[in-house]
């Protein structure tokens, strides 16, 4: 078990650019969730699912960003017409559905200039 | 609505010497707590986790947590601090499992 598993670790991307995230939860979680972290900030919800099913989208998730998980397992994160707020960590967490307890992959850092 | 404040956004301990780190929640419900910790270019890792059981938790690393709900507080606690320690540390509550608020974080300073 390699734990969450997210791809790219960096990326820097030009104003108005499109990009995708992806990330890769422990196999036997049911549970994906994304969040954002800004300098000195902790982790914001942004979306979450159940298997393939996306249950919950916080209101940061403006309509530029969408998030997949197509056949339960993996998921993207997809975000267009980037803007310099934007930049920020994307972190991915995943879950069973009793326990709780989330865990975290080591993020997406977006730069956007 | 769920929140939680951490009442310092950084602590400065030396080592060996205890570590407080002080968090408060506020919740309508009986909600679930946690104390994640994020060093440097790593992802966030639980300390520990309370769930209504035993209110005095401990976690990895000799970090252990009090619920106390007439205070609605969970602070974080060690008795000697290692060097290792120095990171992020977030309080979060939880009312539900697709809705973990997190606060704003405490870094913890570590000095020899």
């Amino acid at each position: 078990d390699t734990g969450v598993s997210q791809d790219p670790r960096h990326k820097i991307t030009k104003r108005g650019q499109n990009v995708t995230f992806r990330c890769d939860p422990i196999s036997e979680h049911n549970r994906l969730y994304w969040y954002r972290q800004t300098l000195g900030q902790g982790p914001e919800f942004l979306t979450y699912f159940q298997n393939e099913a996306q249950l919950e989208k916080s209101r940061l998730l403006s309509d530029r960003f969408s998030a997949e998980r197509p056949k339960g397992s993996f998921s993207t994160l997809e975000i267009q017409r980037t803007e310099q707020g934007d930049s920020a960590m994307y972190l991915c967490a995943s879950s069973y559905p009793i326990n709780t307890e989330a865990f975290f992959g080591q993020g997406t850092r977006l730069t956007v200039v | 609505a769920q929140s939680v404040t951490q009442l310092d956004s950084h602590v400065s301990v030396s080592e060996g010497t205890p570590v407080l780190l002080r968090c408060n929640y506020s919740s309508s419900y009986s909600p679930s707590l946690f104390w994640y910790v994020q060093h440097p270019n790593k992802g966030l890792q639980l300390l520990l986790k309370y769930t209504s059981a035993a209110t005095l938790v401990k976690g990895i690393n000799g970090f252990e947590a009090e619920f106390k709900k007439s205070e609605t507080s969970f602070h974080l606690t060690k008795p000697s601090a290692h060097m290792s320690d120095a990171a992020e540390y977030f309080c979060v509550v939880s009312e539900r499992p697709d809705d973990m608020r997190f606060g704003a974080g405490t870094r913890l300073t570590v000095k020899p």
